[in-house]
């Protein structure tokens, strides 16, 4: 068991550009969680997933925003265009029940300049 | 937003005081959560509540689970420097499916 995995850990893009990260969760959690934690705050709740079905999405969630789970394990978040605001640390977490066992990994920091 | 009240937002403390921090809600909630976080790095779970009125340890650190289910506190007792770094409490309702509501931490800072 390695714990949830993350990357990149680092992003830096232009504004307008595309941007993809990855989750790999740990590997008998059937839940993957994505969340967004701004300077300051503490994480925010986008979306999550029960094996491949996105079950449940964040009105902060828009529709640059697109999240998949293709096959229930490994998971990719995908904001096009993007905008200055969209800097911020960009965590997953996965568990096998509602919050048993629920961990996050390191995060992806995105810094769209 | 938010929807947890965290306080104290920050604390600097001697090494081997103890520390109280809790969060309250408007809210019920099911399950709370406490999570540490180091710079650059995710949340790590400390400890976790399923019950009301639930007192829990992890070594120095003890938790409870508000009667309410308002409400929560974590305490630390004898801190040590490596307990630097900012806590967050979290909240799983019962209506808010696997989302986890999250304070905004409390920054602590222990002096050697």
């Amino acid at each position: 068991d390695t714990g949830v995995s993350q990357n990149p850990r680092h992003k830096i893009t232009k504004r307008g550009q595309n941007v993809t990260f990855r989750c790999d969760p740990i590997s008998e959690h059937n839940r993957l969680y994505w969340y967004r934690q701004t300077l300051g705050q503490g994480p925010e709740f986008l979306t999550y997933f029960q094996n491949e079905a996105q079950l449940e999405k964040s009105r902060l969630l828009s529709d640059r925003f697109s999240a998949e789970r293709p096959k229930g394990s490994f998971s990719t978040l995908e904001i096009q265009r993007t905008e200055q605001g969209d800097s911020a640390m960009y965590l997953c977490a996965s568990s096998w029940d509602r919050v048993y066992g629920y961990t996050f990994g390191s995060g992806t920091r995105l810094t769209v300049v | 937003g938010q929807q947890l009240n965290q306080s104290p937002q920050s604390m600097f403390i001697q090494e081997g005081e103890d520390v109280s921090m809790n969060c309250t809600s408007s809210s019920i909630f099911n399950t709370w959560l406490w999570y540490k976080q180091d710079p650059g790095e995710g949340p790590v779970l400390l400890i976790a509540l399923y019950k009301a009125g639930e007192l829990t340890s992890n070594g120095r650190l003890t938790a409870q689970f508000g009667i309410t289910r308002k409400d929560s506190f974590l305490n630390i007792s004898a801190s040590i420097p490596s307990d630097v770094g900012i806590y967050f409490c979290a909240g799983q309702r019962e209506t808010s499916g696997s989302r986890l509501t999250f304070g905004e931490g409390t920054q602590l800072t222990v002096n050697p």
